[in-house]
């Protein structure tokens, strides 16, 4: 079964700083690696992705880094605020079958501190 | 902006009865989703459907459960005489045509099995 190993578990920062959340796949075919914020009652939503092609990728205080030797993926967060406050799961993704099924990580909770 | 909607919000059903989980997913989009969150654990793919059919499923989704499109708005899934270990929150997604396209997600029914 391919797997995709999140950590920490869980994580607390202070506001302002950066939370770091990690990633590792085995399955060298998945070609698109998305990340979900999901709140308390809401569903998974998307936040930002990455392809394989492209070490890094930037959207306001989010940053995805990519490792494709390591096969790891990392979201940062930086000046993190009470707002972030969410569980965060890595996902990855088969980009060019469209409809594709999604393979989640097991979710960071994330608690930031005001 | 355009969301998937799903409906009960929350269900709960006596063991060995049978429960219709709805989703109406976004107006133009192709591919329809479940997945299901059992409390603490992540999100798991059930199965996908484009074109009227299955076009994938996993391990999980065995006999006991059943899609449907029954009309031009309407995803359902059915569980057929439920078990204790159905109780999760399940999540209707749909998506685009075309590779690298988001799948969105619905707020979840949370199954509740007595």
């Amino acid at each position: 079964q391919q797997q995709v190993k999140q950590s920490p578990q869980s994580l607390i920062v202070q506001k302002g700083g950066i939370s770091i959340i990690n990633c590792a796949y085995e399955n060298t075919a998945f070609d698109y690696f998305p990340w979900y914020q999901q709140f308390p009652g809401k569903g998974p939503a998307l936040l930002i992705a990455i392809r394989p092609d492209v070490s890094e990728k930037k959207e306001g205080r989010f940053t995805i880094s990519f490792n494709k030797s390591a096969k790891q993926f990392s979201l940062h967060i930086m000046d993190s605020q009470p707002g972030d406050s969410a569980t965060y799961f890595c996902a990855t993704y088969f980009r060019e079958t469209s409809g594709s099924r999604l393979t989640f990580g097991e979710g960071t909770q994330l608690t930031v501190n005001p | 902006e355009p969301e998937v909607t799903q409906t009960p919000s929350h269900q709960v059903t006596q063991m060995g009865q049978e429960v219709i989980l709805r989703c109406v997913p976004i107006s133009n989009h192709l591919y329809f989703y479940w997945y299901r969150q059992i409390l603490g654990q992540k999100v798991e793919f059930l199965v996908s459907f484009y074109n009227n059919e299955i076009s994938e499923k996993s391990e999980i989704f065995d006999d006991q459960f059943s899609v449907e499109r029954p009309d031009g708005s309407n995803f359902t899934l059915k569980i057929r005489s439920t078990k204790l270990e159905d109780s999760a929150m399940y999540f209707c997604a749909s998506s685009d045509w075309g590779s690298n396209q988001p799948q969105h997600f619905g707020d979840g029914t949370r199954l509740s099995i007595l």
